[in-house]
Parts: C-alpha cells; sequence; structure tokens
C-alpha cells in the first residue's frame, strides 16, 4: 500500500517569490511520482511526473520537482510564482508494477499576493 | 473538443434518491476512473475500468454501481444517496491500465440534503 503526505496544507507567497510545496511519500514497492494541479472548479491537469532516470523534473508553467528516494520525498518548485499560480496542488504515486492505481496526498492550497 | 466531460456538473438532491453522473472521453483511451473528493479536497479512486472490464473496485458502498456500455464512457449510478456522498466526483481517463498519466474531467459537484 501506498500513502502520501504533504504536511502544508496552505502556503501563501508573493507575486515572482519562490515557493516550494512538499510531498513525502511511504510505499513498499517502487512507485511513479506525479504532481497534480487543480485551478478553482476545474479538473486536475499534470505538471509533471517521475518515471525513472534524471531525479530532478521539469514540468509546465514553470515547474520543477525533484525526486529523493532516501528521503522518500518529491517537494515541487518554482522560482518566481505569479498570481495565476494560485491553485490546489495535488502529489500522488502509483506503483510501478501496473494497474495505474494513483494515490493522492491531501493537497497544498498555494495562493499567491500581490 | 472536450477531451474528458462529465454530466451534469451540478447535481442537487433529497437523500434516498436515485441518481446518475455520466463521463465521456473523446481520446480513444481504454482505461477510465471514477474518483471522489471529499470536502477537505481529499482526493481517492472508487473505480477503474479497462476496455469496458472492471479492475479496481476499492471499497466503496454497493450502492455505488458504474457501468460502461463502451470504452468511450463510464457512467456512475448511485442509490439510495446519503448525505455522507455529497462530494465531488472525478472522472478521468488513460491510453490503458499501464500508462502513467490520466486525464481529468471538470467534475460533478453532488449535494445531498
Amino acid at each position: 500500500a501506498q500513502s502520501v503526505t504533504q504536511l502544508d496544507s496552505q502556503v501563501p507567497v508573493f507575486e515572482e517569490a519562490p515557493v516550494e510545496l512538499r510531498c513525502n511519500y511511504s510505499s513498499s514497492v517502487s512507485v511513479y511520482l506525479f504532481w497534480y494541479v487543480q485551478y478553482p472548479n476545474q479538473g486536475l491537469q499534470l505538471l509533471l511526473k517521475y518515471l525513472s532516470g534524471s531525479t530532478l523534473v521539469k514540468g509546465i508553467n514553470g515547474f520543477e520537482a525533484e525526486f529523493n528516494k532516501s528521503q522518500t520525498s518529491f517537494h515541487l518548485r518554482k522560482p518566481s510564482v505569479h498570481i495565476s499560480d494560485t491553485a490546489e496542488y495535488f502529489c500522488a504515486v502509483s506503483p510501478t508494477g501496473g494497474g495505474n492505481k494513483l494515490t493522492f496526498g491531501t493537497g497544498t492550497q498555494l495562493k499567491v499576493e500581490l | 473538443d472536450t477531451a474528458v466531460s462529465q454530466t451534469p456538473k451540478y447535481l442537487v438532491t433529497q437523500m434516498g434518491n436515485d441518481k446518475s453522473i455520466k463521463c465521456e472521453q473523446n481520446l480513444g483511451h481504454d482505461t477510465m476512473y471514477w474518483y471522489k473528493q471529499d470536502s477537505k479536497k481529499f482526493l481517492k479512486i472508487m473505480f477503474s475500468y479497462n476496455n469496458k472490464e472492471l479492475i479496481i473496485n476499492e471499497t466503496v458502498p454497493n450502492r455505488f454501481s458504474p457501468k460502461s456500455p463502451d470504452k468511450a464512457h463510464l457512467n456512475l449510478h448511485i442509490n439510495s444517496l446519503e448525505l455522507g456522498d455529497s462530494a465531488v466526483y472525478f472522472c478521468a481517463s488513460s491510453p490503458d491500465n499501464t500508462y502513467n498519466e490520466q486525464f481529468f474531467g471538470p467534475g460533478t459537484r453532488l449535494t445531498v440534503l
């Protein structure tokens, strides 16, 4: 079984400041890792994913994440946020063995202020 | 040109009623999913179908019954609605059940009074 922890339920940040959203996971098997974004009243959209290879993954809208196997973390970062980045961000994992069952964290609300 | 669509977008109903939510994808995908997002925004998978065959069935009350008439459609029927069923229900699809990205619909907000 897998579990995902997003310790920060809300992260307020000023526009053009950097941001890091934290994600830690627990799993007895190898997993793929994902970050999804949910804009208000919309469905989820994939930001980026880690499958294998380089531990630094770049996604859409200037976001990147780094997989750290020893710390079982997959933190999301952006060097300079914009008002339009205000949204809910979800970290998720799925077993590499197939089945594509996504287990989500509880989400982090990123609020970008002027 | 919506990839994954759901109807209705909002559904308000009384306790004890039976209701259905429909999902359609025009991506040519083989696998479809239903997720429930509760009031605290926690997302949990309910069901998954691959080529019209049920492959994931989480611990969900029997009152919830998914139906897949063809690969492009996955509907969710809920009997005897309860207050605790109030949530946002998301449909998603992926090319197959090994592919690692899922494409989500806009959600259906169900309110049970």
